[in-house]
């Protein structure tokens, strides 16, 4: 079975300082990867997601992540925080050679980060 | 925003009504996914449709009635509800369910308040 876990339900961190979402995952194969965002009364947006390749995944907003299969981990980062960065973030992994249900996304539980200006 | 778009944003409803909750997805898709978000609680995934056949179904109760008419459309028709369904669900479309590179795009959600 696969799963996802955001160790920290609230990040804080000061306007132009950088950051760091957590997210570890488990699965039995290769993972894909991937982080969505949750503005307030809004559906999720897609970020990033890792598939295969460079580990260093680059998305929207200026966010990036980076996938370490040593450790399981997939954090996303941001060299430099915005006040309107602040929002609900998720992980999210598939594992791809599962079957059935268990090839839907499985979803963290949330980080609600808040950038302070 | 995201070419998905739900209807109504906001519903307040008793135990004992029915309303349906719509999506519809302006992407090309082929999947459609309903999710329950609860608050402090990662999505629970409800339903699949792929290619307009109901794939998936997660253990839902069956005062929770999916309606996929079309691969643009996706309904939720709801029944004698209970307080703990209050929730916002999710409405999200993906290429093809059996492809699992695919980014799922979401709905802006209905906020769903049962008294």
């Amino acid at each position: 079975a696969q799963s996802v876990a955001q160790p920290e339900d609230q990040v804080n961190v000061a306007e132009g300082n950088p950051l760091t979402v957590k997210c570890t995952y488990s699965v039995s194969g290769n993972p894909y990867l991937f982080w969505y965002v949750q503005y307030p009364n809004r559906g999720l947006q897609f970020l990033l997601k890792y598939i295969t390749g460079d580990n260093l995944v680059k998305g929207s907003y200026g966010f990036e992540a980076e996938f370490n299969k040593s450790q399981t981990s997939f954090h996303l980062k941001k060299p430099s925080a915005l006040v309107s960065d602040s929002a609900l973030y998720f992980c999210a992994v598939r594992d791809p050679i599962s079957s059935g249900s268990a090839r839907q996304l499985t979803f963290g539980s949330g980080t609600q980060l808040t950038v302070l200006p | 925003e995201t070419g998905v778009t739900q209807t109504p944003r906001h519903l307040v409803m008793g135990m004992t009504n029915k309303k349906s909750l719509k999506c519809e997805q302006h992407l090309g898709h082929n999947a459609m996914y309903w999710y329950k978000q609860s608050a402090k609680k990662p999505l629970e995934l409800m339903f699949v449709y792929n290619f307009k056949e109901q794939t998936e179904n997660n253990s839902v109760p069956s005062r929770f009635s999916p309606e996929c008419p079309n691969s643009s459309h996706l309904f939720l028709h709801l029944h004698t509800l209970q307080p703990e369904d209050s929730a916002l669900y999710l409405c999200a479309s993906s290429q093809d369910r059996d492809t699992s590179q695919e980014t799922q795009y979401f709905g802006p959600g209905t906020r769903l308040l049962v008294l």
